[in-house]
């Protein structure tokens, strides 16, 4: 089992929808990231959290530690947001053979139809 | 601020070479890390360099090797190339400890073993 798990792979939206993607992840943190990757390789940072909820425009990611989740929402979807979303965990320094490194989910890829 | 640059973009080599990249991160940051990303297994992280000194190192072998300079620009190596090496391989630098700082990711190089 994969230590951080995304949901869904892929997901297609219409403009204007409501989207939401899921990410589990089984070790201990110290913190959590949400990475965009467009088509050509470059990825973007979007969020980095550690508790509770942060929002940037019409991006939202939120966290529960104790649940060991989170959710990345995109409110009113456009196309330009098509995009693979990672998620990332950052292990703590502690954490044997990958002291304080980002641990990746496989990524779901989202397109958005006008 | 100039962004993180990586050089060369594009790579093509056959195997049994070697290859270096090169990866310059944005001005005032002190670590940089690698990424190797693949269709099968996603990203998957390599090193983290940090003033100089190999911090972290991820489960790649002994082939995969870095250093970093001075002014914090870094070199990876990849000695005796195999076909599963053929990867997007990315750099990112955060201004301290890779997990639980911001990372800016470069555009990444393409390398293609034949």
């Amino acid at each position: 089992k994969n230590e951080v798990e995304q949901s869904p792979q892929n997901l297609t939206a219409q403009e204007g929808e409501f989207i939401t993607i899921n990410c589990s992840y089984s070790v201990g943190i110290s913190a959590l990231h949400w990475l965009q990757q467009h088509p050509g390789g470059g990825i973007v940072s979007l969020f980095m959290l550690s508790s509770g909820k942060k929002k940037h425009g019409r991006l939202i990611a939120t966290i529960n530690i104790q649940e060991k989740h989170s959710s990345l929402h995109i409110t009113a979807s456009h196309p330009r947001d098509s995009a693979v979303y990672i998620c990332a965990v950052s292990t703590p320094w502690n954490y044997g053979g990958s002291q304080g490194n980002l641990i990746f989910g496989k990524g779901t890829k989202l397109s958005v139809k006008p | 601020k100039a962004g993180v640059t990586q050089t060369p973009r594009y790579l093509i080599k056959t195997r049994g070479q070697q290859v270096t990249l090169s990866c310059s991160p944005i001005s005032g940051h002190r670590s940089v890390s690698w990424y190797q990303q693949t269709p099968g297994q996603g990203l998957q992280f390599l090193f983290e360099y940090f003033s100089e000194t190999q911090r972290n190192k991820g489960n790649f072998p002994g082939r995969f090797s870095g250093r970093q300079f001075s002014n914090s620009r870094s070199e990876m190596n990849v000695s005796t190339l195999e076909l599963g090496d053929s990867a997007l391989y990315l750099c990112a630098s955060s201004t301290e400890t890779s997990g639980r700082n911001e990372q800016f990711f470069g555009p990444g190089t393409r390398l293609t073993v034949l």
